[in-house]
């Protein structure tokens, strides 16, 4: 499995677009990067997965960079509910593969 | 609909007891996780489901811990003689595509 890289935590303004940033730069063709959040005492929480165009769904936007080694989340009005932990993964898109979350990056959103 | 539900939502055993940990995947749901979470540590694989078989049991610490899917949908994760180090958070996520829905957990706490 593609590695991926995260800052283990971020400040974010209330308010203001979260940028938050993953590097995968052994990433092979055929996997996807997918985003998941955690909040406290929850289970993960599916926000958004791509291959290799930008997406955009109601919770987030994903870029990622034409060579495909890293790729940014981005929360384009957070909230203080957004505050959780947000982990990258990269993987085929296969229901028999498992997801390997590292320890991914704590966003805080302050008021 | 209804989401993945995992019961009990709190364990507490005392060391060298059984556990079951029980989960009720999406209705429909063909594919079925066992992670496991310990404190400031994203989840980490135990097992995978394919309806009734386990497809991948290649993250199962040891033979201490065991899992059934017996008719395809429910799934209980067995552990014997309990250790403290088996105190975590044990998510399961079930999937039918390539989205994985992950239930709320049950902290398994051994003393």
């Amino acid at each position: 499995d593609a590695k991926t890289t995260q800052p283990t935590s971020m400040d974010c303004a209330e308010g203001r677009a979260a940028n938050l940033p993953c590097n995968h730069s052994t990433i092979s063709g055929n996997e996807y990067v997918y985003w998941y959040r955690q909040i406290h005492s929850q289970g993960p929480q599916y926000i958004i997965h791509g291959l290799k165009n930008n997406e955009t769904n109601e919770m987030a936007s994903l870029i990622i960079t034409e060579d495909r080694k890293s790729s940014t989340l981005i929360l384009p009005h957070a909230t203080l509910r957004d505050t959780a932990v947000y982990y990258c993964i990269v993987r085929v898109a296969n229901t028999g593969n498992q997801f390997y979350f590292g320890t991914g990056t704590s966003l805080t959103v302050i008021p | 609909g209804a989401g993945v539900s995992q019961t009990p939502s709190n364990k507490v055993t005392e060391k060298g007891k059984y556990v079951e940990l029980r989960c009720d995947p999406i209705s429909g749901h063909t594919a079925l996780y066992w992670y496991r979470q310990s404190l400031g540590q994203g989840p980490e694989f135990l097992i995978y489901f394919q309806g009734t078989g386990a497809a991948d049991d290649s993250g199962l610490p040891n033979d201490r811990f065991f899992a059934v899917r017996p008719e395809g949908s429910v799934s209980t994760l067995k552990i014997q003689r309990t250790e403290r180090g088996d105190s975590a958070v044990y998510l399961c996520a079930s999937s039918l595509a390539w989205g994985k829905y992950f239930g709320p957990g049950t902290r398994l706490t051994v003393t």
